[in-house]
């Protein structure tokens, strides 16, 4: 069974930082290209980054290009997404997905 | 970007009926592979998105065949007939064709009448 969990999000001041981790299991990770996908409070979706499967290439929104970073680690089978400078904004559930497959989320509150 | 219209932004329906729910896009779908990028999720009540449909009509494992979707180029549909209650949420349309980003329509809500 896919098993995508996310874990990382918490409450955190404006200008802060923080790591978003998501463990992959079920599936061959390494061979994936995988997202983040955050969804404000009451609101859509939006995707904010992409990570090639071998790391070559990398994507963001631009909403949050030059804040946030996506790296993975093949080898723990794990997604990451450190976010810089939060400012209210971010204030979302964070998602990271495969495509077909989507963690439960974390919530990332950026509140003073 | 490419901005997906969904509509309506939320229906009403009993059990047992049949729902549509549109979805047009700014650009053509389709990519230079030939294939159309345009895929159908759902969000369940306090749930993580799924995906019910990628390509726009090929079914994701598990997902009954009341399920199904249609269209080309920038006009798409999504048909669930027979409505059970388990199907009640938010329905997303997402194109990965002009990417990135990947845009997502604003969302249908499908409630109970």
């Amino acid at each position: 069974e896919v098993q995508l969990v996310e874990s990382g999000g918490g409450l955190v001041q404006p200008g802060s930082s923080l790591k978003l981790s998501c463990v992959a299991s079920g599936f061959t990770f390494s061979s994936y290209n995988m997202h983040w996908i955050r969804q404000a409070p009451k609101k859509g979706l939006e995707w904010i980054a992409l990570i090639y499967y071998d790391s070559s290439n990398k994507y963001y929104a631009d909403s949050v290009k030059g804040r946030f970073t996506i790296s993975r680690d093949n080898s723990k089978n794990t997604l990451y997404l450190e976010m810089n400078s939060l400012r209210s904004e971010d204030t979302a559930m964070y998602y990271c997905a495969e495509g077909a497959y989507w963690g439960q989320g974390t919530l990332v509150t950026v509140s003073s | 970007d490419v901005v997906m219209t969904q509509t309506p932004p939320s229906l009403s329906v009993a059990i047992g009926q049949s729902v549509s729910i549109s979805c047009k896009s700014s650009q053509s779908l389709v990519y230079s592979d030939g294939k159309t990028y345009l895929h159908w999720l759902l969000q369940s009540s306090g749930r993580s998105p799924k995906r019910l449909i990628y390509q726009v009509s090929n079914l994701d494992s598990g997902v009954p065949d009341r399920f199904s979707g249609t269209g080309s180029q920038k006009d798409f549909t999504l048909k669930i007939s027979r409505v059970e209650a388990k199907d009640l949420g938010v329905y997303y349309c997402a194109q990965t064709t002009h990417f990135p980003p990947w845009t997502f329509g604003g969302g249908t809500k499908l409630e109970l009448k």
